[in-house]
């Protein structure tokens, strides 16, 4: 069963600062992962998708990465913004499921950035 | 992407009503997905709805207290009947768009608290 962690599950850091977001999986039989970005009480904001046989993908100012064989991947935030305050999640969709959208989600990282 | 509209964003409810919630997405997909999120959790998928047939329901859900319909590409309905107090929660539904890369976008989400 896969199982997925994100450390560290709560990070405050002032504005301007480049800060590294964690995420590890037990199965490395993944069909890809994606991380998304809730804010408080609304629905899930897709980040950047890794397809397994990718390292990292980048949009803006994000970097996600990841190493299958290790089973972890990192979201790379540069030059934070209070902007981007909000819930991160990390989600592992495995490989051979009957079930396409059988997301697995981490417990998730909240990031607060003050200014 | 998918524009994905819920219906209600938010309700109170009382113990042993049903309510039923409504995803519409502007574009056809291929597949459309519910989940759960209990205050303070991560998100758990409920079911797999299939157009014209019965959805496919995870391990700890049954459709007796989860009935779903998709009656089409772009339409499906997710029922909490019988409501109890533990079943306030953020209802979520998600699709993988036509293009299908495997990656998932969410809808606002559905914010029911039972009393």
């Amino acid at each position: 069963k896969q199982e997925v962690t994100q450390i560290p599950a709560a990070l405050s850091v002032p504005e301007g600062e480049n800060l590294v977001l964690n995420c590890s999986f037990t199965d490395s039989a993944i069909y890809n992962l994606q991380w998304f970005r809730q804010d408080p009480g609304k629905g899930l904001t897709s980040l950047l998708l890794i397809q397994s046989s990718q390292r990292e993908q980048t949009s803006g100012r994000l970097n996600a990465s990841l190493d299958k064989s290790s089973g972890r991947s990192t979201l790379y935030i540069a030059a934070s913004q209070p902007g981007d305050s909000a819930t991160y999640l990390c989600a592992a969709l495995n490989a051979g499921g009957t079930s396409y959208g059988k997301l697995t989600f981490g417990q998730g990282t909240i990031l607060t950035v003050h200014p | 992407s998918a524009v994905i509209s819920q219906k209600p964003s938010r309700d109170i409810c009382q113990r042993g009503t049903s309510l039923t919630i409504q995803c519409q997405v502007d574009s056809q997909v291929t597949m459309m997905f519910w989940y759960r999120q209990q205050p303070g959790q991560s998100l758990t998928l409920i079911a797999t709805a299939n157009q014209g047939s019965e959805a496919t329901y995870e391990s700890g859900f049954v459709i007796d207290k989860f009935p779903i319909s998709r009656p089409n590409l772009t339409f499906s309905t997710l029922t909490v009947s019988n409501m109890s107090p533990e079943d306030s929660s953020i209802y979520l539904c998600s699709v993988v768009p036509a293009s299908n890369t495997g990656e998932l976008f969410f809808g606002e989400g559905s914010r029911l608290t039972v009393l």
